[in-house]
C-alpha cells in the first residue's frame, strides 16, 4: 500500500549542478503537485498536472521544470541549482473530482550549497 | 490571489488541555481540509468538510466549514503527546487549486 512515494529521500548538491526529483503514486490519481516547504512559509504550490501530458504552473515555478509522461509519474527537475532552492519537496496527488483530497508523499530534503 | 491566515502560529498547552486553531480569508473556498505533519513525513489528511455549516468529528478532533465559506477551525480535545506536530489548513477553490496556510506549530509541555 505505496500511495505517494518520492525518490530521493535527501540529497545535497553544489550550486549549478541538476537533478531531478520523481515521484510516484499507485492510486490512479489524475492530478499530482509538486510543493516546497520552508520555515514558516507553509506549503507552496510549484507545479502541477490535471492528467498524464499536461503541466501548469503553480504559485512559485521560477528555476523548476515538470514532466509527466506517464499517468503514475510526476518529476521536478531543477536546471541549476541555486541555493534558494534549498527546501523539502512534497509531491501530492488526487483524485479530478473537487472534492477529493490530496495525499502526500514523505518527502525530499534537498540542500545546494 | 487568495490567501489563507492560519492562527496561531505556534501553541504551548499542557497535555489533557483543549487546542483550538482557526483559518481565516477573505475568498471563498468550496472545500476545507485540515492535515497534520509529523516531523520528518508529508501531510496526513485529517479531516475533510464539503459544505457550509458542516460540523465533522475524527476521534478527539472536531472541524467545522463556516457559514460564509471564508473560515474553518479545528478543534482537538484532551490532548495528548502524539498530537505534537504541524497542523495545516487548506482551502480548495477548483478541481485543480487549493492553498494552503502556514501552519499551527502545536507543542505539548511535560
Amino acid at each position: 500500500n505505496a500511495g505517494v512515494t518520492q525518490t530521493p529521500k535527501f540529497r545535497v548538491l553544489k550550486t549549478g549542478q541538476s537533478m531531478t526529483l520523481l515521484c510516484a503514486q499507485d492510486m490512479n490519481h489524475e492530478y499530482m503537485y509538486w510543493y516546497r516547504q520552508d520555515p514558516g512559509m507553509g506549503l507552496r504550490l510549484i507545479h502541477y498536472s490535471v492528467g498524464e501530458g499536461t503541466t501548469a504552473k503553480g504559485e512559485v515555478p521560477d528555476g523548476y521544470n515538470v514532466s509527466r509522461l506517464k499517468k503514475q509519474n510526476f518529476l521536478l527537475g531543477l536546471e541549476s541549482a541555486a541555493p534558494s532552492q534549498t527546501s523539502v519537496y512534497f509531491c501530492a496527488s488526487s483524485y479530478p473530482r473537487g472534492n477529493q483530497p490530496q495525499h502526500f508523499g514523505d518527502g525530499t530534503r534537498l540542500s545546494i550549497l | 490571489g487568495q490567501q489563507l491566515n492560519q492562527s496561531p502560529q505556534s501553541m504551548f498547552i499542557q497535555e489533557g488541555e483543549d487546542v483550538s486553531m482557526n483559518c481565516t480569508s477573505s475568498s471563498i473556498f468550496n472545500t476545507w481540509l485540515w492535515y497534520k505533519q509529523d516531523p520528518g513525513e508529508g501531510p496526513v489528511l485529517l479531516i475533510a468538510l464539503y459544505k457550509a455549516g458542516e460540523l465533522t468529528s475524527n476521534g478527539r478532533l472536531t472541524a467545522q466549514f463556516g457559514i460564509t465559506r471564508k473560515d474553518s477551525f479545528l478543534n482537538i480535545s484532551a490532548s495528548i503527546p502524539s498530537d505534537v506536530g504541524i497542523y495545516f489548513c487548506a482551502g480548495q477553490y477548483r478541481d485543480d487549486k487549493i492553498i494552503f496556510g502556514k501552519g499551527t506549530r502545536l507543542h505539548i509541555l511535560p
